[in-house]
């Protein structure tokens, strides 16, 4: 059962438009949400986290809106540059942090 | 944000024989550490959780005696492929947490021949 669900699967924008992916959870006791990015042949880098208590995350292009009733989150990357091409995970995780549930990913290219 | 390293990058064996990976916390203790395969264009499938002192902890489907997991001190964990075959080709990425945040190693690419 996939615990964390992301869309879309691959995503292509425009260079300067805005790329957003969605992700969506059902277990109600999770309590944080971090965002990865990763390009070829690397490991994930942790890119931005919110956790429940807030509606929205901002740090430079990249933003997290976080709708808590009706269990989603997503990311907006701003002003999208090519060097933002890569895959992008969201994850879900409890109070724990022992655990942590990954969505499937979306691929974004970004075209100059 | 936290450093964590893994040797080799990259490794090619050859088929029958057993491959260590090392997982280092560079600048932090991470008491527990996370074991990731990943296969081309696909998400992250979690092997294992890595427990300092203890033993591993293995997700359902993944064989305990095939992927052998240490983890012997606060930074650091290895996982041992054993009698490689093809099919265990893969990107192998370690992970530990530190104040609630997942950090990631740079990954090895094992090619088995």
């Amino acid at each position: 059962q996939q615990q964390v669900k992301q869309s879309p699967q691959s995503l292509i924008v425009q260079k300067g438009g805005i790329s957003i992916i969605n992700c969506a959870y059902e277990n109600t006791a999770f309590d944080y949400f971090p965002w990865y990015q990763q390009f070829p042949g690397k490991g994930p880098a942790l890119l931005i986290a919110i956790r429940p208590d807030v509606s929205e995350k901002k740090e430079g292009r990249f933003t997290i809106s976080f709708n808590k009733s009706a269990k989603q989150f997503s990311l907006h990357i701003m002003d999208s540059q090519p060097g933002d091409s890569a895959t992008y995970f969201c994850a879900a995780a409890g109070s724990t942090g022992n655990q942590f549930y990954f969505g499937t990913g979306t691929s974004l290219t970004v075209i100059p | 944000g936290a450093v964590v390293s893994q040797h080799p990058s990259r490794v090619i064996c050859k088929s029958g024989t057993s491959v260590k990976i090392e997982c280092r916390s560079l600048d932090f203790q991470a008491t527990t550490m996370f074991w990731y395969r990943q296969f081309p264009k696909k998400s992250l499938m979690l092997m294992a959780t890595s427990n300092e002192g203890s033993k591993a902890t293995y997700e359902q489907g993944v064989e305990k005696d095939k992927f052998l997991i240490n983890h012997a001190s606060l930074t650091l964990s290895t996982l041992t492929v054993t009698s490689a075959h093809p099919e265990d080709s893969s990107f192998y990425i370690c992970s530990a947490t530190r104040n609630y945040e997942q950090y990631f190693g740079p990954g090895t690419r094992l090619t088995v021949t």
